[in-house]
């Protein structure tokens, strides 16, 4: 079964840091170009970044260039998103989706960002 | 950047009838275009990829059309697990997503 687990996601202050992770599982990861979606409370989904499958290309929407940056690890099975430079309209769920025409993806994980 | 608009913002239609949901992108994005369902509390679901072409395990009551700007997905027979909502989305410039149509129960 495929599967996606994203973890990393919390509270920070406005100017923090984070690191999400998501554990990939039942294909081979490392064929695959994966993404991050974000979804603010009660609100539609917004692209953030993808990456292909090698690590080579990424890309990311305006509104987190350069304060987030994609990575994988092919050996370990795992895509990451380092989130820095926070602000407020960052709260989101983040979920982590896989392939071109995405499809399937993680459960999501809940970053809060408040003071 | 494409923007990528859905309409109506919300339908209201009741079991058995025959849902009609819009997409229309700002540019041409050839056929690269999906379309999601979503319930509440649940992470989006792949039902359509490459405008026509049904993803692995959805019913075929589920069918997208068009190419170009223009994109209907269409449910047949509407089920009560089908109220939801709806997202298309491209892939032929970056990524967009449309901002949703939400299918409620008449």
């Amino acid at each position: 079964e495929v599967q996606l687990v994203e973890s990393g996601g919390g509270l920070v202050q406005p100017g923090g840091s984070l690191r999400l992770s998501c554990a990939a599982s039942g294909f081979t990861f490392s064929s695959d170009w994966m993404h991050w979606v974000r979804q603010a409370p009660g609100a539609g989904l917004v692209w953030v970044s993808r990456i292909n499958g090698y690590g080579t290309i990424t890309g990311y929407a305006d509104s987190v260039k350069g304060r987030f940056t994609i990575s994988r690890d092919n050996s370990k099975n795992t895509l990451y998103l380092q989130m820095n430079s926070l602000r407020g309209d960052d709260t989101a769920v983040y979920y982590c989706v896989k392939a071109a025409h995405m499809d399937v993806w993680g459960t999501g994980t809940t970053v809060t960002v408040s003071s | 950047e494409i923007v990528l608009t859905q309409s109506p913002v919300t339908l209201s239609l009741s079991p058995g009838e025959r849902a009609t949901l819009s997409c229309r992108a700002s540019q041409s994005v050839s056929n690269f275009l999906g379309w999601f369902q979503q319930k509440p509390g649940q992470a989006p679901r792949l039902l359509i990829y490459d405008a026509s072409s049904r993803a692995p395990g959805i019913p075929a009551r589920f069918s997208g059309s068009g190419s170009g700007t223009d994109f209907t997905l269409t449910i047949s027979s509407l089920e009560p697990e089908d109220f939801a909502v709806y997202y298309c989305q491209q892939r032929s410039n970056w990524v967009t997503f449309g901002q949703g149509t939400r299918l409620e129960i008449k």
